[in-house]
C-alpha cells in the first residue's frame, strides 16, 4: 500500500507571495490533518479534512486555508507568506477520526525568504 | 504553555544505555499516542495508549499510561543507534477535537 505523498517537498518563495501544497493520503482513508512544525513551536495542528469538509481547525490566522477534494486528495494554501511561515508543513491521513492511526507523509518543507 | 510537556528536551547516550523519556500534562486525556520522527521524514506511530496504568511493549520499548491518563512515559533498554531520532507524544485532551503534540525529545544514541 503506498503510503502518504506530499509535492512540492522542497519550496522557495518569497514575503508576500503564496503557496498551494498538495498532499495525496492512504488509498481508503477520508481524513486529512495538516500540520505546521517549527524548531520554536514544535508540531502544531492546522486544520483536517474529512469527506471534503472541514472538521476541525486549529489557531492559525485565516491566511492558511485548505480544501479536500472528492478522491480525498488535499490541499493546503497560505496567501501573502511572511518570514515566519518557514516550517515543515506535514499532512497525515486516517481512516476515520483524527484521533485514529495517522500516517503522516514526509512533508514539504518551506522557506520564505 | 504546551500542553503536553515532554522531558528531558536533549538526551546523548551511548548504545546499550537503559533511558526514559516522560510526557507531562495537567488535563486528562483519552489516549494518547507516541511517535518518532527521524530527519528529513513524517512522524510514524509507534503506539497509543488508551487505558489508565496500561504498557505496552515494543521489542525494547515500553510505554506506560499514568493511572490519571495525563501523562506517560517510554522506557528503551539496550538503546541501539537506530533508536536515534525525535519522539513525540501526542493526543487530544478531553472533550477536545484538536490533537497537541509536545515539543519532543531528541535521542541520539552513539555505537
Amino acid at each position: 500500500k503506498a503510503g502518504v505523498t506530499q509535492t512540492p517537498r522542497y519550496l522557495i518563495k518569497t514575503r508576500g507571495q503564496q503557496v498551494t501544497l498538495s498532499c495525496s493520503p492512504i488509498s481508503g482513508h477520508r481524513s486529512v490533518s495538516w500540520y505546521q512544525q517549527t524548531p520554536g513551536q514544535g508540531l502544531q495542528f492546522l486544520f483536517e479534512y474529512f469527506s471534503e469538509t472541514q472538521r476541525n481547525k486549529g489557531n492559525f490566522p485565516g491566511r492558511f486555508s485548505g480544501r479536500q477534494f472528492s478522491n480525498s486528495r488535499s490541499e493546503m494554501n497560505v496567501s501573502t507568506l511572511e518570514l515566519g511561515d518557514s516550517a515543515l508543513y506535514l499532512c497525515a491521513s486516517s481512516l476515520a477520526m483524527v484521533f485514529n492511526e495517522q500516517f503522516f507523509g514526509p512533508g514539504t518543507r518551506l522557506t520564505v525568504l | 504553555t504546551q500542553l503536553l510537556e515532554q522531558s528531558p528536551q536533549f538526551l546523548s547516550i551511548q548504545e546499550g544505555e537503559n533511558l526514559t523519556v516522560y510526557c507531562n500534562s495537567s488535563s486528562v486525556f483519552s489516549s494518547l499516542q507516541w511517535y518518532r520522527q527521524e530527519p528529513g521524514e513524517g512522524p510514524v506511530l509507534l503506539v497509543t495508549v488508551v487505558t489508565g496504568g496500561e504498557v505496552k511493549k515494543l521489542k525494547r520499548l515500553t510505554f506506560q499510561f499514568g493511572d490519571a491518563r495525563k501523562d506517560s512515559s517510554l522506557h528503551i533498554t539496550a538503546a541501539q543507534p537506530g533508536d536515534t531520532g525525535l519522539y513525540l507524544c501526542a493526543g487530544a485532551p478531553g472533550g477536545s477535537y484538536i490533537p497537541t503534540f509536545g515539543r519532543g525529545t531528541s535521542l541520539i544514541v552513539h555505537p
